[in-house]
């Protein structure tokens, strides 16, 4: 079992829905949750980094981060086209090194 | 300011080749990290220098791997005897002092391809 499993779409939604991403961990030594944006070809693009739980709002996106499960949520909302790419969750304990889930594919279409 | 540079950005070599991958970090930067990404995975860490010096290099899957960092900025990912199961994405990142709240910043990886 992979330490962080992430849903790999991929999902496809019209253009002003709002879209949840989630991903959820076995080790309870992750303290760090961050979401990271990659296009196509490009590097992986920090949007998102919380380390408690709770809510964490930043325009658009809102991360949701429940220790108790186990379990962190990305919400975008009011989607746009430009939103289109994969997503990763990232995970980090007392080493440095990020975990990351396997990527949701998003697509909005216009 | 320029990000994380990586060269080259595709590398195509043969079964049992010898590669180098170059990875330049953002200017001041002490701490750099390499990545592999494969096709529809995330990326997967692979060693971690702090300065000059390999914090951590338990995620490099065999001793044909390595990397080094001679003088703190430029590092090089150096693959002996490639195999068909190398290719992939190397994705280098950098961040200011290697603590645990500090960003990595990406860069747009090395496309290695082993025929």
């Amino acid at each position: 079992q992979k330490e962080v499993e992430q849903d790999p779409g991929p999902l496809s939604v019209p253009e002003g829905a709002i879209v949840s991403l989630n991903c959820t961990y076995s080790n309870s030594a992750f303290q760090y949750f961050m979401w990271y944006r990659q296009y196509s070809r490009k590097g992986p693009e920090l949007l998102m980094y919380t380390y408690s739980s709770g809510n964490k709002e930043d325009g658009m996106l809102t991360a949701q981060v429940d220790k108790s499960s186990k379990y962190i949520s990305l919400f975008i909302r009011d989607s746009q086209p430009s939103d289109s790419a994969t997503y990763l969750c990232a995970l980090s304990g007392s080493a440095r090194q990020l975990t990351f889930g396997s990527g949701t594919q998003l697509t909005v279409l216009p | 300011g320029a990000g994380v540079s990586q060269t080259p950005s595709n590398k195509v070599t043969e079964k049992g080749k010898y590669v180098e991958l170059r990875c330049d970090p953002i200017s001041g930067h002490t701490a750099l990290y390499w990545y592999r990404q494969s096709l529809g995975q995330g990326p997967e860490f692979l060693i971690y220098f702090q300065g000059t010096g390999a914090a951590d290099d338990s995620g490099l899957p065999n001793d044909r791997f390595f990397a080094v960092r001679p003088e703190g900025s430029v590092s090089t990912l150096k693959i002996q005897r490639t195999e068909r199961g190398d290719s992939a994405v190397y994705l280098c990142a950098s961040s200011l002092i290697g603590g645990n709240t500090d960003t990595q910043y990406f860069g747009p990886g090395t496309r290695l391809t082993v025929l």
